[in-house]
């Protein structure tokens, strides 16, 4: 069945360095979401990537999707604390089945 | 406020029981999807469910089973409980065919012991 890897499993910063996740899927896919959950939270949508080399942008956070559409990246520029948590992305499939990578845990210190 | 509605926050069961866990989607949203999200795992896709039916499912066995009813709120079952069902269960909402992302709820924290 299809997977999703994300690298890398943790990630420490200090406050204002910037920070990259990398997913990559094992099969070519519909879409990517990508997903923020807080300690204690709850997953919080973030963005959608669909197209092939995509590249989407939030404030201090920007998203790409691979030409082939198998992998994707999040980057935060200038890490604040509020940025601390575990990033998730998700490859879509038809019928928005969403398969999980097992995150990557920011901890941004002051 | 997350827009979709879990109860209970909370559940401790004992092996071999039988749960029911309770969804109400985002106002406006008619799928509902139910994932499984042990420590410090991503959440792993249990069902999905549209217009009452079980449209999709994931890897998991039937002791997992599902219902939504006619207002779009949808139900998680659960029998014969073990340990290793102890998991923080997620509920997701979404439109059929929008082109964003979910919504999901607090989740509902299952211990079995």
């Amino acid at each position: 069945g299809q997977q999703v890897m994300q690298i890398p499993q943790y990630q420490h910063v200090q406050e204002g360095e910037d920070f990259t996740t990398y997913c990559n899927s094992s099969t070519t896919l519909s879409n990517i979401q990508w997903y923020k959950q807080r300690p204690g939270g709850h997953p919080v949508f973030l963005i959608q990537l669909v197209k092939s080399g995509e590249v989407k942008k939030q404030k201090r956070l920007t998203f790409q999707f691979g030409e082939a559409k198998k992998n994707s990246s999040l980057h935060i520029t200038a890490t604040q604390t509020t940025d601390v948590g575990t990033y998730f992305c998700s490859g879509g499939t038809s019928y928005g089945k969403l398969t999980f990578g097992q995150g990557t845990i920011l901890t941004v210190h002051p | 406020d997350a827009g979709v509605t879990q109860s209970p926050t909370h559940l401790i069961k004992t092996r071999g029981q039988q749960v029911t866990l309770r969804c109400s989607p985002k106002s406006g949203h008619d799928t509902v999807s139910w994932y499984q999200q042990a420590l410090g795992q991503g959440p792993q896709f249990i069902f999905q469910y549209y217009e009452e039916e079980e449209r999709q499912r994931g890897n998991f066995p039937d002791r997992f089973s599902g219902h939504q009813f006619p207002n779009y709120s949808s139900e998680l079952n659960v029998n014969a409980l073990l340990l290793g069902d102890s998991a923080l269960y997620l509920c997701a909402s979404s439109i059929d065919g929008a082109n964003y992302g979910y919504t999901f709820g607090s989740g509902t924290r299952l211990t079995v012991v």
